[in-house]
Formats: structure tokens, sequence, C-alpha cells
């Protein structure tokens, strides 16, 4: 089955730096790679994902790559604010599940930090 | 609250009792989801339905059994449970829209078993 590595556990930024959060994968069948941000407390929301006929996907201040010959895919924060404080994961999918489902295995988390 | 819900948002419980936790989705969406996430490790998938079918049972054991009698509603049938099995158990749902198979999360139910 498919395994996501993510990296770092932990990262502190000062606000107005960048964030980067890096994840491989082992499947080279997986095609879609969401990223979540999950605030203490809360629960997981989607903030980008990316499909793998596209290398680059960018949404205001977040950008996340792709490089399939590599497996690994990563997401970047420009420009943090202290709201983007939260655990961030990864996740990877291969399989299709049927009708509207994709089973998503995820990576540990990265828990950001940014400091005012 | 809107989106996904779930009930009790949190429970405690002994090993022998039996105990069943809900999910409800107002999204109109085909797909629905069981994952356990514990301290320090990664969000695991549980169950998957797809149109009222489960396609996914990712080797958990049978003290958890998933019911899903509609589209909108999900249930996680929990008895022997073991004090390992304590977690925040979250529901999700999904519809594919366009390149996106956004996972829509509940609060989730914190479970405490003693």
């Amino acid at each position: 089955g498919e395994n996501v590595e993510q990296h770092p556990s932990t990262l502190s930024v000062q606000e107005g730096d960048s964030a980067v959060i890096k994840c491989t994968y082992s499947d080279s069948a997986s095609n879609y790679f969401p990223w979540y941000k999950q605030e203490l407390g809360k629960r997981p929301q989607l903030i980008i994902d990316i499909r793998s006929n596209v290398g680059e996907k960018k949404d205001q201040r977040i950008a996340v790559t792709l490089n399939k010959t590599a497996k690994h895919f990563s997401l970047h924060i420009t420009e943090t604010q202290p709201e983007d404080s939260a655990v961030y994961f990864c996740a990877a999918s291969s399989a299709y599940s049927g009708a509207g489902s994709y089973q998503l295995t995820f990576g540990k988390g990265t828990k950001l930090s940014v400091i005012p | 609250e809107t989106g996904v819900t779930q009930t009790p948002r949190h429970l405690v419980m002994g090993m022998t009792n039996k105990k069943s936790l809900k999910c409800e989705q107002h999204l109109g969406h085909n797909a629905m989801y069981w994952y356990k996430q514990s301290a320090k490790k990664p969000l695991e998938l549980m169950f998957v339905y797809s149109l009222e079918e489960r396609v996914e049972n990712n080797s958990v054991p049978s003290r958890f059994s998933p019911e899903c009698p509609n589209s909108s509603h999900l249930f996680l049938h929990l008895h022997t449970l073991q004090p390992e099995d304590s977690a925040l158990y979250l529901c999700a749902s999904s519809q594919e829209e366009g390149s996106s198979y956004e996972q829509y999360f509940g609060p989730g139910t914190r479970l405490t078993v003693t």
C-alpha cells in the first residue's frame, strides 16, 4: 500500500517568512495529492490539492509543487501570518473507491508555528 | 452547524460497553469515511462507503462495526473496546467536483476508553 512521509514534524518561522513542508510517497500510481490544515481543536480542512497531471498549483499565498519522478510534493506558504499556525497534513491517493471517493494515506503532520 | 456533523462530541466508555458514533452530512455527497486520529500518528482511514456500499475496510478490528443506512448518515458501532482505541474519530464526506475530491471533515468524537 501507499506510504507517505512528511517533514519536518515541527516548523517555526518568523511572521512574514516563508514555510516549506515536504512529503514523499511510495506508490507511483498515486495521482491525487491534497493538503489539509488542522487548527487546534478543529477539524482538518482542505487548503489546496493537485492532480498528477499538473506540476504546480498556486492559490494566493500557498502553492504546491509535485515531482512525479522523485515522488515528492511540497507545500509552500509565503508571507506567513500568525493565523497560519496549525498542523498541516499531506496526503496521497492512488485508489479510486468508486463514485466520488478516494482513499487517502496521510502523512504524520507538521506543526507550524508563526512567531509574530 | 452545517456540512458534516458528528455526535456525540465526547464519549467515555468502559471496555465492556456498547456505544455508537453518528455522522450526518448535509452536502449531498455520495461517499463517506471514518478516520481515527491518535496523538503523534497520521490520520488512519478505517472505512469508506461509496453510494452506501462499503468499499474499503483497512484491517480494522471487528470491535468496530460501520453502518451506512443512506447516503447522508454513517454510524460506527463500538463494542468491547480497548484503551488503545482512545482517539479522535473523524467522519468525512466527499463528491467529485471537477479535479477535486475534497473530503469534508466533521468535528470528530473524542473517545476515551477506560
